[in-house]
């Protein structure tokens, strides 16, 4: 699987946008990024995913660099609650069944200011 | 909304007690999953069930064993708690691919 490497930590002033990074070069062609974030005591909950054209959701938008070895979680307009550890991920092991299970690194700390 | 519930927020257990931990899913998932977070290890799988009565083991299966009997609820049990299975357990749910719906998790601890 390949290696991702996030920013240990981010501060982001609430009402603005937070611009998480995400470097995956030796991301492979059929592979996908997914971004997920883990709020204090809480399971981790997806936010969204992308292979190579950006995406948006109702969470966040999913910028990937041309050249796929990078990408940019955007959350437009980032709330208090917005404050978490965000992990990005490029898929998993193969668990079987059609399933893969996850492998959080130590994902980004984003810490929204008042 | 795809809901994911686990048994406890919290629980405390001895030395040697034997725990069930519970997971429910109402979305009619095929898979589920039963993980460990601890600081620095990251999120190690220990189990997870592709179907009921189907268990596979993950990375780290020994010292837990998995129920599967209906399809929305996938327990872990700890035959005998031991101390080093102190840890946030987080039980997850889903139809295949790497999107996964987390329950809210259980911390557990082994005095």
């Amino acid at each position: 699987d390949a290696k991702t490497t996030q920013p240990p930590s981010m501060d982001c002033a609430e009402g603005r946008a937070a611009n998480l990074p995400c470097n995956h070069s030796t991301i492979s062609g059929n592979e996908y990024v997914y971004w997920y974030r883990q709020i204090h005591s809480q399971g981790p909950q997806y936010i969204i995913h992308g292979l190579k054209n950006n995406e948006t959701n109702e969470m966040a938008s999913l910028i990937i660099t041309e050249d796929r070895k990078s990408s940019t979680l955007i959350l437009p307009h980032a709330t208090l609650r917005d404050t978490a550890v965000y992990y990005c991920i490029v898929r998993g092991s193969y668990s079987g069944a059609g399933s893969y299970q996850l492998t959080f690194g130590k994902g980004t700390k984003l810490s929204v200011i008042p | 909304d795809v809901k994911v519930t686990q048994s406890s927020r919290y629980l405390v257990k001895r030395t040697g007690e034997k725990v069930f931990l519970e997971c429910v899913q109402d979305m009619d998932h095929e898979n589920m999953f039963w993980y460990r977070q601890d600081p620095g290890l990251g999120l190690r799988l220990i189990y997870f069930s592709y179907d009921v009565k189907m268990k596979e083991k993950g990375d780290i299966p020994e010292g837990y064993s998995v129920s599967r009997e209906k399809k929305e609820r996938f327990s872990l049990i700890l035959e005998s708690a031991s101390t080093n299975q102190t840890s946030m357990y987080l039980c997850a749910s889903n139809r295949g691919g790497v999107t996964q719906y987390f329950g809210p998790g259980t911390r557990l601890t082994v005095l």
